[in-house]
């Protein structure tokens, strides 16, 4: 059975950081792309960037290029997301997805001061 | 970036009806589409890929249509289960993008 799951969510202030991780199982993680998604309140799902399940490619939606950095390990089976410069519209909760087919249960990112 | 509209944003059904609900892609897609359903505070679950094809395990009442720039999703007999939100994305083009969403509610 495919499992995903995010953590590292949390409340941060404009500009912060914060980095998610998401642990995968149930299936070979090095053999598919990965995808993190996000939806803030009350607004539609947002894709947010990608990575190849080798690691040599990844793109990233306009609006977080620069500030996000996606990565992932193979040997540990996790995927991560670097957030840096963090804006009040980046709140929302984020979901770590297995090439868009399967999606963990997100986690909370809220930026306020 | 490829805009999808998706229509209606709300309707009301009764159990055992049938509901269709659209997603126009700004440009061709082929068939890189996708349908998912969302239920309050719950992750969204891949219900058709390749516009037509079934995910594993959703059931048949469900069924997706159409390539290029129109695509429908019929639920052929709606189940008490089946009252949730409904979107499409697309994955012909990055940015990925999502329709807004349809949420289905008992009439």
């Amino acid at each position: 059975e495919v499992q995903l799951v995010e953590s590292g969510g949390g409340l941060v202030q404009p500009g912060g950081s914060l980095r998610l991780s998401c642990a995968a199982s149930g299936f070979t993680f090095s053999d598919h792309w990965m995808d993190w998604v996000r939806q803030a309140p009350g607004k539609r799902l947002e894709w947010v960037a990608n990575i190849k399940g080798d690691g040599s490619e990844g793109y990233y939606v306009d609006s977080v290029k620069g500030r996000f950095t996606i990565s992932r390990d193979n040997a540990k089976n996790s995927l991560y997301l670097q957030m840096n410069s963090l804006r009040s519209e980046d709140t929302a909760v984020y979901y770590c997805t297995r090439a868009l087919e399967f999606w963990g249960q997100g986690t909370l990112v809220t930026v306020s001061s | 970036d490829i805009q999808m509209t998706q229509a209606p944003s709300s309707l009301s059904a009764s159990v055992g009806d049938r509901v269709t609900i659209t997603c126009r892609a700004s440009q061709g897609i082929t068939n890189d589409l996708g349908w998912y359903q969302q239920k309050p505070g719950k992750a969204p679950k891949r219900l058709i890929y390749g516009a037509t094809s079934l995910h594993s395990g959703v059931p048949s009442r469900f069924r997706g249509s159409g390539s290029g720039t129109e695509f429908t999703l019929t639920i052929s007999s709606l189940q008490p289960e089946d009252f949730a939100t409904y979107f499409c994305l697309q994955w012909n083009y990055y940015p990925r993008t999502f329709g807004g969403g349809t949420k289905v509610e008992i009439k």
